[in-house]
């Protein structure tokens, strides 16, 4: 059964740093293209970052270009968000979200429960 | 940045009716949109992807159409667990982007 597990979240104060993992099982992770995605309370979606299954690509939405920075671990099934420099308007939902085999960011056939990511002093 | 537009921004509908959602892109995104339905407290599930294919378990009375700006997702007849919000999301330009969503609620 593909599964993936988000960890990580948790409250933080503006300027703070966070680091988000995703623990993925069920699938060879090291075929598949990952994301992330988040959603701020009673919000929509918005794309965060993306990364490709061998690391070669990567991309970062403009609203967290230079703060945050995707990356993965094949060897150990796992995916990362490094969170730096935090703002209030970072306060969301983050999921990780794994790619159909063959696409790039989008769209995404596996979810994970998604992890709580409040930044307040 | 390509803008995904959702109308309309609520749909009251009773099960068994016939649901028509709309999503128009500011620019061309050829056949690369997706369609997710998303339920209180829970994540995203794919429901169409590459305009008009159906993910994995989505039941055929889900259909989706359209290219270039203008695309559809069709609910032939609205089960009980098809009241959720639906939103679209395109990945021909980085970055991706969603729609705001359409809200199928229970009339």
């Amino acid at each position: 059964e593909v599964q993936v597990v988000e960890s990580g979240g948790g409250l933080v104060q503006p300027g703070g740093s966070l680091r988000l993992s995703c623990a993925a099982s069920g699938f060879t992770f090291s075929s598949y293209s990952m994301n992330w995605v988040r959603q701020a309370p009673g919000k929509g979606l918005e794309w965060v970052s993306y990364i490709s299954s061998t690391s070669s690509y990567i991309y970062h939405a403009d609203s967290v270009k230079g703060r945050f920075t995707i990356s993965r671990d094949n060897a150990k099934n796992s995916l990362f968000l490094q969170m730096n420099s935090l703002r209030d308007e970072d306060t969301a939902v983050y999921y990780c979200a794994r790619d159909v085999r063959g696409y790039s960011y989008g769209p995404c056939d596996y979810w994970g429960q998604g992890t709580l990511v409040t930044v307040s002093s | 940045e390509i803008v995904l537009t959702q109308s309309p921004a609520t749909l009251s509908l009773s099960p068994g009716e016939r649901a028509t959602l709309s999503c128009r892109a500011s620019q061309s995104v050829s056949s690369y949109l997706a369609w997710y339905q998303q339920k209180p407290g829970q994540a995203p599930r794919l429901v169409i992807y590459d305009a008009s294919n159906r993910a994995t378990g989505i039941p055929a009375r889900f259909s989706g159409s359209g290219s270039g700006t203008d695309f559809t997702l069709t609910i032939s007849s609205l089960e009980s667990e098809d009241f959720a919000v639906y939103y679209c999301q395109q990945r021909s330009n980085w970055p991706p982007t969603f729609g705001g969503g359409t809200k199928v609620e229970i009339k």
